[in-house]
């Protein structure tokens, strides 16, 4: 059965560093999504996107973060210098056009130093 | 803007038991309505969904789910409860004329299921 899948599992960085968190969606799926969940909160929408281009994004989501699409298959979330506050668990997403699901990857853990 | 709301962040319950989890919804527009579980360490899994249609909603596990419009509820049931149903269960919405269609999510109800 195909699923979304994310890496690394596990990320530990420092304060001020950029990372890249990594997902490959579904094949035939076009709507990707990005949420997060910090530690003993609720998941939080950052970010949709659809046809290369963001159709919508969180107050969250600010000049910090982006995504892209760099080729057919990878979707990524790059945080330009994080901050401690940017510690949770990410979780990808995708769904097919049309359809009204939205099939989670296993998430990675960003740690913060 | 839609909101959801979990109204019992933990759950303790007694294997076979019945067990319902309670999810309110607040939005000005018609919206599909989610229930996912998260197991420990694990991403999210859809156990059920309300589109449109009957209001009662059976999902993966054994689950289901009522919409009740009037109270703007969606509250997630199940008859007799098993050890390997211990996990986070999150209740969503999604907008239906966001043709992006985010999900809002509740804060979560832990489900803690003891022998």
């Amino acid at each position: 059965e195909p699923e979304v899948t994310q890496t690394p599992s596990h990320q530990v960085t420092q304060m001020g560093q950029e990372v890249i968190l990594r997902c490959v969606p579904i094949s035939n799926h076009l709507y990707f999504y990005w949420y997060r969940q910090i530690l003993g909160q609720k998941v939080e929408f950052l970010v949709s996107f659809y046809n290369n281009e963001i159709s919508e994004k969180s107050e969250i989501f600010d000049d910090q973060f982006s995504v892209e699409r760099p080729d057919g298959s990878n979707f990524t979330l790059k945080i330009r210098s994080t901050k401690l506050e940017d510690s949770a668990m990410y979780f990808c997403a995708s769904r097919v056009a049309g359809g009204n699901e939205q099939f989670f990857g296993p998430g990675t853990r960003l740690t913060v130093l | 803007a839609q909101s959801v709301t979990q109204l019992d962040s933990q759950v303790p319950v007694f294997e076979e038991a019945p067990v319902e989890l309670r999810c309110n919804y607040s939005s000005s527009v018609s919206v599909y309505l989610f229930w996912y579980v998260q197991y420990p360490n694990q991403g999210l899994q859809l156990l059920l969904k309300y589109l449109s249609g009957s209001t009662l909603v059976k999902g993966i596990n054994g689950f289901e789910a009522e919409f009740n419009k009037s109270q703007t509820s969606f509250h997630l049931r199940k008859p007799s409860v098993h050890i390997s149903d211990t996990a986070e269960y999150f209740c969503a919405v999604s907008d239906l004329g966001n043709q992006g269609g985010k999900l809002i999510f509740g804060q979560g109800t832990e489900l803690s299921v003891k022998p």
